[in-house]
């Protein structure tokens, strides 16, 4: 069965501090990972995407994610949290049929960010 | 570039009305289009999806319906709402054979 599990409903961080957010996937096949990103009644945001090779990818506004087989994960990583990072974080797994689109969505994670 | 505009903004139904929500995508052709659903604080989940213009696929029933009558407009809509259909609606685009999707400013239904 294929699933995002972002164990994490509500992660709190200082501005300043550094980030991560959790995703675990749940794919029999090569995984295409995604994060998106939703502000307050927003559409969503593609802050970077996995395919394949190197690990760790690098994304918009600092961030970055890191891919891991063997732990069926794919965590986003911030060193540095602005106020502005407040927000919904997806993490997406697009299954295979990629005409069909099938993305499969991680509950979301809210980030909120103490001054 | 491509920019992706979905009408109206928001809305506020009466249970029983009629509804139509429009999405249009600028600057790519022959795009696939996607329509999604949101619940309030909750995820997203795919209701219709098209790779061509006439032709759309649904994903979930739940008493909506879809149209692409033209390449780059995709328009979702119902002949009588429900409670349950409000929400947030998102429409979205990749290109042919790319996995990722981009997707719209989103259209907030109010059903009362």
């Amino acid at each position: 069965a294929q699933s995002v599990t972002q164990p994490d409903a509500r992660v709190t961080v200082s501005e300043g501090a550094s980030l991560q957010l959790r995703c675990k996937y749940s794919y029999s096949g090569t995984p295409y990972l995604f994060w998106y990103v939703q502000y307050p009644r927003q559409g969503l945001q593609l802050l970077l995407k996995y395919y394949s090779g190197d690990p760790v990818v690098q994304g918009v506004n600092g961030f970055e994610a890191e891919f891991s087989k063997s732990n069926s994960s794919f965590h986003l990583r911030k060193a540095s949290v602005h106020w502005s990072d407040s927000a919904v974080y997806f993490c997406v797994l697009s299954a295979m049929n990629y005409n069909q689109g099938k993305l499969i969505f991680g509950q979301g994670t809210k980030l909120s960010i103490k001054p | 570039a491509q920019t992706i505009h979905q009408w109206p903004v928001a809305e506020i139904k009466a249970v029983g009305s009629p509804l139509s929500l429009g999405c249009t995508i600028k600057g790519k052709s022959s795009p696939n289009l996607y329509w999604y659903w949101q619940a309030t604080g909750g995820t997203l989940q795919q209701l219709f999806y098209s790779i061509t213009v006439g032709q759309v696929e649904s994903v979930v029933q739940l008493n909506l319906s879809a149209s692409r009558p033209k390449d780059d407009q995709f328009i979702l809509s119902t002949e009588k709402l429900l409670l349950s259909h409000s929400g947030f609606y998102l429409c979205a685009w990749s290109l042919w054979g790319s996995y990722e999707q981009y997707f719209g400013p989103g259209t907030r239904l109010t059903v009362l």
